[in-house]
């Protein structure tokens, strides 16, 4: 079975522009989660989606945003993008998102904001 | 690979030896725990959980053990391989007053073994 699998694997942006990231979960996994790693502030929950509707956020600011669609893919996107944006994103999907359901992590997007 | 954290504690230990990583968490009611092991280049990957029902949960070369008294969780890894090297992290699953369920990553750990 295939793993979580992201989109692009690097990125390179400057400020203020926008990225979007792809996420494609485990076959009939219906729930994904974001997460921002850093090394400053380690891994950070952004958001989670199930069944196409966001079920939980973490603390960023409305600058961060993602959608789920109906095979369960996700985005997320990041507008006016700052240097502190750095950092690595991590996908997680797992069946349900019950909080006793492991969650795989994809490999991550790197993204670099010069 | 990238770098998954530039400033974290290192335990080094020699290949066959046994692994102890420890873990301090936040929340008296968390009931949910979970080691992941990251590996340079990759996403971070389940190695055992434990609910806060029990203190001790054994699975293969890995033990996890639960001490809610002082909130603390220690990561065990029988026999240590060159494979073990990676970053280690804890995490804690709580529900908040929102009702919002959602993982809390500890700093992390990294842990090189030694031919």
């Amino acid at each position: 079975k295939a793993g979580v699998t992201q989109t692009p694997r690097y990125l390179i942006k400057t400020r203020g522009q926008q990225v979007t990231l792809s996420c494609s979960p485990i076959s009939g996994h219906r729930s994904v989660s974001w997460y921002q790693q850093t090394p400053g502030q380690g891994l950070q929950f952004l958001f989670e989606y199930f069944s196409e509707t966001q079920r939980n956020k973490g603390n960023f600011p409305g600058r961060f945003s993602g959608r789920q669609f109906s095979n369960s893919r996700s985005e997320m996107n990041v507008s006016t993008l700052e240097l502190g944006d750095s950092a690595l994103y991590l996908c997680a999907s797992s069946l349900t998102g019950t909080p006793y359901n492991e969650q795989f992590f994809g490999p991550g997007t790197r993204l670099t904001v010069l | 690979g990238e770098s998954v954290g530039l400033h974290l504690p290192t335990l080094s230990v020699q290949e066959g030896d046994n692994s102890i990583i420890n873990c301090a968490y936040s929340n008296s009611a968390s009931d949910y725990f979970i080691w992941y092991k990251q590996e340079s280049g990759k996403g971070p990957q389940f190695i055992i959980d434990i609910r806060s029902n029990m203190d001790k949960r054994q699975g293969q070369r890995v033990t996890v053990l639960l001490n809610k008294t002082v909130k603390h969780l220690s990561l065990q890894i029988a026999a240590t391989q060159p494979g073990d090297s990676a970053v280690y992290f804890c995490a804690e699953n709580i529900e908040e007053d929102t009702g919002r369920r959602a993982l809390t990553f500890g700093s992390g750990t990294r842990l090189q073994v030694q031919p």
